[in-house]
């Protein structure tokens, strides 16, 4: 089935650790993206993706990485968890970036 | 931070009543789209409006792109159980290619 997957599902950190939220999607979208989604924030974009080899910066960047080595995978990395990074997490992907995106199921994630 | 004003904030209807919900920003945007998310997963697109005046129908979903670019909203007719969950509206503004900028949300709760 085409879409987006991320894992993990869920994830519970110990602040100061390492972690890579993965997503994978096989709709060959030139654009990728992550969110995060807080009670009362809404959906605030991380970084994205326009193609593969870049990226960039969107509205609260700080703690996160992203890399595109591919079309398909658009990995984010938290270098060293705090509990403000406690959030669920959408990837998403579009055609191009001036239509509509496509969102995966989300990575719930608790730092401690 | 956000640019859209989405309300109502929530709703509580009964089963087989219309519901209505919109967007409004002091900005001119290129796209509007309309998301549905049930509890624990990712946004659905659920209607894409590309056109100032557009109005766009996906079965008992209608919804239309404001004729001052500025607005949108979005329109449910006879609500039925499986219609309950959070709305967003999101769009892209004139000068931000691929990022989404969101609405903080629509909670419809439907009671039979």
């Amino acid at each position: 089935i085409a879409g987006i997957t991320q894992a993990p599902t869920s994830q519970i950190l110990a602040a100061g650790r390492r972690m890579t939220l993965r997503c994978t999607q096989d709709m060959r979208h030139n654009a990728m993206y992550w969110y995060r989604q807080d009670l009362g924030l809404g959906l605030r974009l991380i970084h994205y993706s326009n193609t593969a080899g870049t990226t960039g910066k969107g509205e609260v960047p700080d703690g996160y990485s992203v890399s595109r080595a591919n079309t398909d995978d658009f990995p984010l990395t938290l270098a060293s968890a705090v509990p403000s990074q406690t959030s669920v997490y959408f990837c998403a992907s579009s055609d191009r970036g001036d239509n509509e995106q496509f969102f995966g199921p989300g990575t719930r994630l608790t730092v401690l | 931070g956000q640019q859209l004003n989405q309300s109502p904030q929530s709703m509580f209807i009964q089963e087989g009543e219309d519901v209505s919900m919109n967007c409004t920003s002091s900005s001119i945007f290129n796209t509007w789209l309309w998301y549905k998310q049930d509890p624990g997963e990712g946004p659905v697109l659920l209607i894409a409006l590309y056109k100032a005046g557009e109005l766009t129908s996906n079965g008992r979903l209608t919804a239309q792109f404001g004729i001052t670019r500025k607005d949108s909203f979005l329109n449910i007719s006879a609500s039925i159980p499986s219609d309950v969950g959070i709305y967003f509206c999101a769009g892209h503004l004139t000068d931000s290619w691929g990022k989404l900028q969101f609405g903080a949300g629509t909670q419809v709760v439907v009671t039979p």
